[in-house]
C-alpha cells in the first residue's frame, strides 16, 4: 500500500531564516505530487505541484520555491521566511491528475 | 474559473443527530470530479468519496451518504445518528478535467456533543 510522509512534523522559524520540507512516498511510482497551504481560517491553497523528476508547476506567484529531484520526493524551500509564511503544509500524491489525491499528515510552521 | 461554496461555517449537534452538510459548486466544464475530505483535529485530510460528472447516483457508506445533484450543482454530504468522532472540519473540493489542482471549500467545521 502506498503511504506519505512529510517532515518536521512541526517548525519555529524566524524571520528571514531558510525553509526545507520534505515530503516522500513509499509503494508508487511517477506519482503526481502536490504542496497545498493552508492559513488560518481554513482555506486550503494549491502551491505547487509536478508531473515527474524535475517538473515543477506554480500556482501562486510567492516567497516559495519547490524541487523534485528524485522521483518520490518532493521538497518545499524559501531561501528567506516571512511571517506571511505561517500556516500549515500539506503534501499530497495521486497516481494520475485526475485521480484522487492522499494527503500526508502536514506540518505546522511558526514564523515568529 | 472552477468554485466551490460550503456555506456553513460551522454546524453543532447532539449525537444521534442527522447532519446534512452543504455543498455547492460552479464549474464550466462538463466532465469533472467532486471530493469530500474530513480534517480532524490532527489535521491530516483523509479522503472520504469521489464522484465524477456522470455519476449522479447517490452513494452509502455506512452512516455516510452523498447527494450529487448536477440540477442544482450540489454535492451534499449527511452524516446519520452522528457520534462524537465525527467531530471535524469536512471539505467539499473540485477538479475539472482538463485542470490539475483540486480547488476546495473553506470547510464546515462540525462539533458533535455528548
Amino acid at each position: 500500500s502506498q503511504t506519505i510522509h512529510q517532515w518536521p512534523a512541526t517548525l519555529v522559524q524566524p524571520v528571514g531564516s531558510p525553509l526545507s520540507l520534505e515530503c516522500t512516498v513509499e509503494g508508487t511510482s511517477n506519482p503526481n505530487l502536490y504542496w497545498y497551504r493552508q492559513a488560518a481560517g481554513r482555506g486550503l491553497q494549491l502551491l505547487f505541484y509536478s508531473v515527474g523528476i524535475g517538473q515543477i508547476s506554480s500556482e501562486v506567484p510567492q516567497n516559495l520555491s519547490a524541487s523534485r529531484p528524485q522521483d518520490r520526493q518532493f521538497i518545499l524551500s524559501s531561501k528567506k521566511l516571512l511571517l506571511s509564511d505561517s500556516g500549515f503544509y500539506l503534501c499530497a500524491w495521486s497516481v494520475r491528475r485526475q485521480d484522487t489525491q492522499y494527503f500526508g499528515p502536514g506540518t505546522r510552521l511558526t514564523v515568529l | 474559473a472552477q468554485k466551490v461554496t460550503q456555506a456553513q461555517t460551522e454546524i453543532s449537534v447532539v449525537e444521534k443527530e442527522d447532519v446534512t452538510l452543504d455543498c455547492v459548486y460552479e464549474t464550466r466544464d462538463t466532465t469533472y470530479y467532486l471530493f469530500w475530505y474530513k480534517q480532524p483535529p490532527s489535521g491530516e485530510l483523509v479522503f472520504l468519496i469521489r464522484r465524477n460528472s456522470f455519476d449522479e447516483q447517490n452513494e452509502i457508506s455506512g452512516r455516510y451518504s452523498w447527494n450529487f445533484q448536477k440540477s442544482t450543482s450540489s454535492f451534499n454530504f449527511t452524516i446519520t445518528a452522528s457520534q462524537v468522532v465525527d467531530s471535524a472540519v469536512y471539505f467539499c473540493a473540485l477538479s475539472e478535467a482538463r485542470g490539475n489542482k483540486l480547488t476546495f471549500g473553506t470547510g464546515t467545521q462540525l462539533k458533535v456533543e455528548l
